[in-house]
């Protein structure tokens, strides 16, 4: 079956343009994550859905990120007025229930903000 | 806070050897601990997970040992080949009961032919 998908794979931004990130996660996987990846380092937790509630959001890294899953299944992350910090990998995972299911893991946007 | 170190330097080995990879981590107890492969322009994929009661798993030529008083994981592949080439990445569940992960910046492995 299709895995995690995202897109785009690749946003070239100017600072302070918005932009929006989308991920298909499996089909009835109830929980998904967002992760921020640096060069070089680990993927870094953003935010955590359970189907559609956002039930914790404490990695985000600053009010310009939003993300939201309104039907339980597709999300978006948004990023408002993005900064040059804000250039990274973000990557999708999501799993079928909670604890400690498998996640998988999307392809990951490459966002660059020039 | 918690925190998560892998081996920052590449690891080159041989083909045919077995290649170790080290995670310690500090200022946590984590229930559990996984490995994630990751190749470039990709997600990790997960590997494997071991449980804080579990002192070792193995699967096929992976074999992941979790040592609670020491604070550290190895990462062990046996009988590596060129496409074990990867990133290797450990990651630890934080709070909250929906596997909420720390990872780690992750070992890159390289062997060679």
């Amino acid at each position: 079956g299709a895995g995690v998908s995202q897109s785009p794979r690749y946003k070239v931004a100017k600072r302070g343009q918005d932009v929006a990130l989308r991920c298909d996660p499996i089909s009835g996987h109830v929980s998904l994550f967002w992760y921020q990846q640096a060069l070089g380092q680990g993927p870094e937790f953003l935010t955590y859905f359970q189907n559609e509630a956002q039930l914790d959001k404490s990695g985000l890294p600053s009010d310009r990120f939003f993300a939201e899953r309104p039907e339980g299944s597709v999300s978006t992350l948004k990023i408002q007025r993005t900064q040059q910090e804000d250039s990274a990998v973000y990557l999708c995972a999501s799993s079928l229930r909670q604890s400690t299911d498998t996640q998988y893991f999307g392809p990951g946007t490459r966002l660059t903000v020039l | 806070s918690q925190k998560i170190e892998q081996n920052s330097e590449a690891l080159n080995i041989q083909e045919g050897k077995t290649a170790t990879l080290t995670c310690n981590y500090t200022n946590y107890s984590p229930a559990y601990l996984q490995w994630y492969r990751q190749d470039p322009g990709r997600g990790p994929v997960f590997l494997l997970l071991i449980r804080e009661n579990e002192k070792e798993k193995r699967k096929e030529r992976l074999k992941v040992t979790f040592d609670t008083t020491l604070k550290q994981s190895l990462f062990h592949i046996t009988a590596s080949q060129p496409a074990d080439s990867a990133t290797y990445l450990c990651a630890l569940d934080r709070t909250g009961g929906y596997n909420k992960l720390i990872f780690g910046a992750g070992t890159r492995l390289a062997v060679h032919p």
